[in-house]
């Protein structure tokens, strides 16, 4: 059974800095893997998708990685600002062939931005 | 945003009582889901359709079951509600096999 662990649960840092958001997941074969952020009371916001074929994803300020090998994904934003501030949850498909099947989520990261 | 509409957004309803959710969608996608999330679990599949009348079981289905007679609309029924299925539920959907999900906005049920 797929498992995906977010490191770490929780994390508050000053407007401006680069951050990394760790992700990692127990099976490696997985369709692809996906970035959401949250916001409280709110439905998931995807952020970037990487297939399993891809190293890397960029969207604007954020940059996500993957490591099948080592069952790691990251998501970097740089230059942070308080309007970041969300949870951020990373999710894996699983390669089952029919590619329709659900993801398994992490329990997410809650980030706090300070202004 | 993808068109995605949940509804009811808000329901208290009684142990033993059915409960119906639905998920309505504009985009015409093929795939849809239906997640439930508590802080305790996080997110969790209850189950998904991969075309109309073609469903499938998720990781926690047991006590739901779900319908799917238009591309547009995808149901979720609790068949008699337990207090254990207080939870915010999820809806998202799919173009395709290697595109991303999106999600509505969710459904907070509360069973008394």
């Amino acid at each position: 059974k797929q498992e995906v662990t977010q490191i770490p649960a929780a994390l508050s840092v000053p407007e401006g800095e680069n951050l990394v958001l760790n992700c990692s997941f127990t099976d490696s074969a997985i369709y692809n893997l996906q970035w959401f952020r949250q916001d409280p009371g709110k439905g998931l916001t995807s952020l970037l998708l990487i297939q399993s074929s891809q190293r890397e994803q960029t969207s604007g300020r954020l940059n996500a990685s993957l490591d099948k090998s080592s069952g790691r994904s990251t998501l970097y934003i740089a230059a942070s600002q308080p309007g970041d501030s969300a949870t951020y949850l990373c999710a894996a498909r699983p390669y089952s062939g029919g590619g329709a099947d659900g993801l398994t989520f992490g329990k997410g990261t809650h980030l706090i931005i300070q202004p | 945003d993808a068109g995605i509409t949940q509804s009811p957004r808000h329901k208290v309803t009684e142990t033993g009582t059915p409960v119906t959710l639905r998920c309505h969608q504009t985009e015409n996608h093929r795939y849809m889901y239906w997640y439930r999330q508590d802080p305790e679990h996080g997110l969790r599949l209850i189950h998904y359709s991969y075309g109309v009348k073609d469903t499938d079981k998720g990781e926690v289905s047991d006590g739901y079951s779900v319908s799917r007679s238009k591309t547009e609309d995808f149901l979720l029924t609790l068949e008699s509600a337990t207090s254990s299925q207080t939870s915010v539920y999820f809806c998202a959907i799919s173009e395709s096999d290697n595109q991303p999900q999106h999600f509505g906005d969710g459904t907070r049920l509360s069973i008394l």
